[in-house]
């Protein structure tokens, strides 16, 4: 069945660099775009960025500067890089995969998400 | 970017009772829209997609309609386990962009 997992670092130094993991089962990455979604404790959700099937990537314009994401195929694995990160970065990141394959649409699955603290 | 207001904020309601939540977006989206539960401490769970398509597996008391800016989420016969926050969310464009969220509540 289609699985996601987040996996990372939980904690993370001001100004340092997070780097998240997304393992995917169950479909190829080929075939789905994947993103990553986050949420700061207590409050709502945030589409940073995906990874297309062919390989493109699209962000947020506010996240674009400082966020990356890439892709191994052989793996099944999305990862996500984002630098110079704040307090204010501290949330539950989760990567989501769309509903059906080919064009933009809603987020069917997730992972159970990973919480980031931004603290020194 | 398209913004999302979602209203109430919060929500109180009796068991039985039907809920409304509303969502209204910037511009016309084109009944790109889904709504999501999430309970405390898990991932959102998508209960609708295409602004009125119930996912697989979502009890039939949700339902969601609307069109153009103005969408809405119903839930009838509200269940002990709808205790939940809901979302909506707009892929018609990227940024996809979500609602503020609704705490829904037992009285």
């Amino acid at each position: 069945q289609v699985q996601l997992k987040e996996s990372g670092p939980g904690l993370v130094q001001p100004s340092q660099t997070l780097s998240l993991t997304c393992t995917v089962s169950g479909f190829s990455l080929t075939s789905y775009h994947v993103s990553w979604v986050r949420q700061p404790p207590g409050k709502g959700l945030e589409w940073m960025g995906v990874i297309w099937t062919g390989g493109s990537t699209a962000y947020n314009s506010l996240l674009k500067s400082r966020l990356s994401i890439s892709r191994d195929i052989s793996k099944s694995q999305v990862f996500l890089k984002m630098n110079s990160l704040q307090t204010e970065d501290t949330a539950t990141y989760y990567c989501a995969r769309d509903g059906l394959p080919g064009y933009p649409n809603w987020f069917a699955y997730w992972g159970q998400g990973t919480l980031v603290t931004v603290s020194s | 970017d398209i913004q999302m207001t979602q209203s109430p904020a919060s929500l109180s309601a009796s068991l039985g009772e039907t809920v409304t939540i509303e969502c209204r977006a910037s511009e016309d989206i084109y009944n790109g829209l889904a709504w999501y539960q999430q309970k405390p401490g898990k991932s959102p769970q998508l209960l609708i997609y295409n602004a009125n398509s119930l996912h697989t597996g979502v009890p039939s008391r949700f339902s969601g309609s609307g069109s153009g800016t103005q969408y809405s989420l119903k839930i009838n016969s509200l269940q002990s386990e709808d205790v939940a926050s809901y979302f909506c969310q707009q892929y018609y464009d990227y940024p996809y962009t979500f609602g503020a969220g609704t705490k829904l509540e037992l009285k």
